[in-house]
């Protein structure tokens, strides 16, 4: 089975830096996504990790070990358009495409 | 805007009632998705079309639920007698044969389905 873990929620002050984890098991890997979805809205591409390391864009970065079935999101100089829910994704191979498992979210809460 | 687009972005129906949702992927995506998101959760994988083959379902998809993609181009979501618990929001997505960031999926606004 699949299974993929994630804080529900984190607050964290505004200007400062997050880490947002995630711990999965899935039978079969091919990479694993971060998105990030305002309340009532589509969730958006943040990053996508198939190799252990970190990636790094702008105030994001993801990292991943695919031995430890670890990673986490990374978000620095916090901005009060950062509050919303963070969805990891764990990719596999199935029916000739790659289908998307989800976590259920962290909704981080940006204060003053 | 190229972007997958769904329609409608919301539906308030009766308990019972059949409601009919579509969805318009990127125009060059051959692969579409469907997923139910409820309040607090992460999206579940409904369907998936490669083309206009529905090459799978999950379990979360019960005989009530059916889906077609006719032409491989849109795709509609339709579900019969419609229970309470059927209130979610649905999502689409699509996504290319091939991609730089080798299958990343592009989500559509999503509808929002209240059931009374």
């Amino acid at each position: 089975g699949q299974n993929i873990d994630q804080p529900t929620e984190m607050t964290a002050t505004e200007g400062a830096i997050v880490q947002i984890n995630c711990t999965y098991q899935t039978s079969g890997f091919n990479g694993l996504f971060w998105y990030q979805q305002h309340a009532g809205e589509a969730p958006t591409f943040l990053s996508y990790n198939v190799l252990d390391g970190l990636e790094e864009k702008g105030r994001f970065s993801s990292f991943l070990s695919r031995s430890k079935g670890y990673s986490y999101l990374l978000l620095k100089e916090l901005q009060m358009k950062d509050s919303a829910s963070y969805l990891c994704a764990v990719s596999r191979p199935r029916a000739g495409s790659y289908q998307l498992t989800f976590g259920k979210g962290t909704k981080l809460s940006v204060i003053p | 805007d190229t972007g997958v687009s769904q329609d409608p972005r919301h539906k308030i129906t009766k308990r019972g009632q059949n409601v009919t949702f579509r969805c318009d992927p990127i125009s060059e995506h051959n692969r579409l998705y469907w997923y139910r998101q409820t309040l607090g959760q992460g999206p579940e994988f409904l369907t998936y079309f490669q083309n206009e083959a529905q090459l799978e379902k999950s379990r979360l998809l019960s005989d009530r639920f059916s889906a077609e993609r006719p032409k491989g181009s849109f795709s509609t979501l339709e579900i019969q007698r419609t229970e309470q618990g059927d209130s979610a929001m649905y999502l689409c997505a699509s996504s290319p044969r091939t991609s730089g960031r080798a299958n990343e999926q592009f989500f559509g606004p999503g509808t929002r389905l209240t059931v009374l």
